[in-house]
């Protein structure tokens, strides 16, 4: 079964970076029919794509956050991670990673909440 | 870029009774790039709907998707007391390569 964790600190003070790391068992992430992403919820709002990456090193990335996102992946440890820089209190919100099956997201992650605070 | 808008916002029903909800897209979207997820508090979207109509693994079969175009709909047959949640439309764009989520609807007790 496969099965996504996040990881990463709960409090980014503003303007910093925030970076999360997604851990996958049950599945290899460098398998070439899927991809693996990055959603965000700010508290009691709707859902919002981040971005992709594919087991090639290819990233797909939302065009409101393109200029402050990296997606990457770490192919060895089977996770891949998110970085978002200059942060604001906007981007507080629970950030999961979900396996990207081409045009859904089939399995997710429990989801963590980071919060942008000083 | 395309937006999906959802309606009603909340839908207030009881169980057992049947339930609709609308997703509409601002432009033409391929039936096979139109997805539904079920949310409930404090856990993560568990995708429902693929391909507008294909249930997704373990998805009993009083949930079913339909439409075409610019308008979808996730219908729910007879609604259990665990059905009750938000429920979030989602379309893939392949060019440029993008997800957009719907604002989502709250199915509620009434």
């Amino acid at each position: 079964q496969l099965q996504l964790q996040e990881s990463g600190p709960g409090l980014v003070k503003p303007s910093e970076t925030l970076s999360l790391t997604c851990t996958v068992s049950g599945g290899s992430i460098s398998s070439s029919s899927y991809y693996w992403g990055w959603i965000r919820q700010p508290p009691g709002k709707g859902l919002e794509w981040i971005g992709t990456v594919y087991y090639s090193g290819s990233t797909y990335y939302n065009p409101s956050l393109k200029s402050r996102v990296t997606i990457y992946e770490d192919t060895s440890k089977n996770q891949f991670s998110l970085h978002l820089r200059s942060v604001t209190a906007a981007d507080t919100a629970v950030y999961y990673c979900a396996r990207d099956s081409v045009t859904r997201f089939d399995y997710w992650g429990l989801g963590t909440l980071v919060t942008v605070s000083s | 870029e395309i937006v999906l808008t959802q309606s009603p916002g909340t839908l207030s029903l009881s169980p057992g009774e049947r339930a609709t909800l609308s997703c509409r897209a601002s432009q033409s979207v391929s039936s096979s790039y139109l997805a539904w997820y079920q949310q409930k508090p404090g856990q993560a979207p568990r995708l429902l709907i693929f391909a507008a109509s294909t249930r997704a693994t373990g998805i009993p079969d009083r949930f079913s998707g339909s439409g075409s175009g610019t308008d979808f709909t996730l219908t729910i047959s007879r609604l259990e007391p665990e059905d009750f949640a938000v429920y979030y439309c989602q379309q893939y764009g392949s060019s440029p390569r993008i997800f957009t989520f719907g604002p989502g609807t709250k199915v509620d007790i009434k």
